[in-house]
């Protein structure tokens, strides 16, 4: 199975800062399609998850530009600039390249 | 709008069975692939299970692989989880969720408990 590893597991912000959350992935994420099918998501307190980007760098439909997401193969960061309040919750990276699909164990953001 | 409605859960017996439906609505139900996904309390995300557009092809992990079945009615537009042989490790807020993941239900909640 792909394990997914996301660093740090929380972290703790102020209004207005930016901030950058690592997902890698035990094996490539590049699909035979060329493709790479590398999620991130977002579960704010008490609600269902909400998908962020998907294909590693392609925002949601109605998502904020302040989000953005980088990387390549294994290595892959969602970067927020100019966290807001509503940003807060639990962030997980996901990919549907390999079964069984898999999860990172979620980055917690806080407000400091 | 596209919306996912979940139903059918509570609490059950080890070894016992329960089905949980999904009403879809606001989208061509037949063109996506659709799955499940279980969270259990205070922890991350588990995929359960994935269903093809036809419904001819589903794709589940091992944890439970021959204790889960996936399917789907497209005349419907509904999809279906039966779980059997269930496990207190099965105690969980189950998800349907379009394949892409980008569109979720407010989730059902399993309890397996004696």
């Amino acid at each position: 199975d792909v394990v997914m590893t996301q660093t740090p597991p929380s972290l703790s912000v102020a209004i207005g800062q930016s901030v950058s959350i690592s997902c890698k992935s035990s094996q490539s994420l590049v699909y035979s399609d060329g493709k790479t099918y590398l999620h991130w998501l977002l579960q704010s307190p008490g609600r269902s998850p909400k998908r962020l980007i998907y294909q590693v760098s392609n925002l949601g439909s109605g998502v904020p530009d302040r989000f953005s997401g980088t990387g390549s193969q294994k290595d892959f960061t969602l970067k927020i600039s100019r966290v807001e309040a509503e940003d807060l919750g639990v962030y997980y990276c996901a990919q549907t390249t390999h079964f069984p699909y898999t999860f990172g164990a979620g980055t917690k953001l806080e407000l400091k | 709008e596209v919306q996912l409605v979940e139903s059918g859960g509570g609490l059950v017996q080890p070894g016992r069975s329960l089905k949980l439906s999904c009403a879809a609505s606001g989208f061509t139900f037949s063109n996506y692939y659709m799955a499940w996904v279980r969270q259990a309390p205070k922890k991350g995300l588990e995929w359960v299970a994935t269903i093809s557009t036809s419904g001819s092809r589903t794709y589940y992990p091992d944890s439970v692989k021959g204790r889960f079945t996936i399917s789907r009615d497209n005349a419907k537009s509904s999809l279906y989880l039966q779980m059997n042989s269930l496990k207190s490790e099965d105690t969980a807020t189950y998800y349907c969720a379009r394949q892409v993941f980008d569109y979720w239900g407010q989730g059902v909640m399993v309890t397996v408990s004696s």
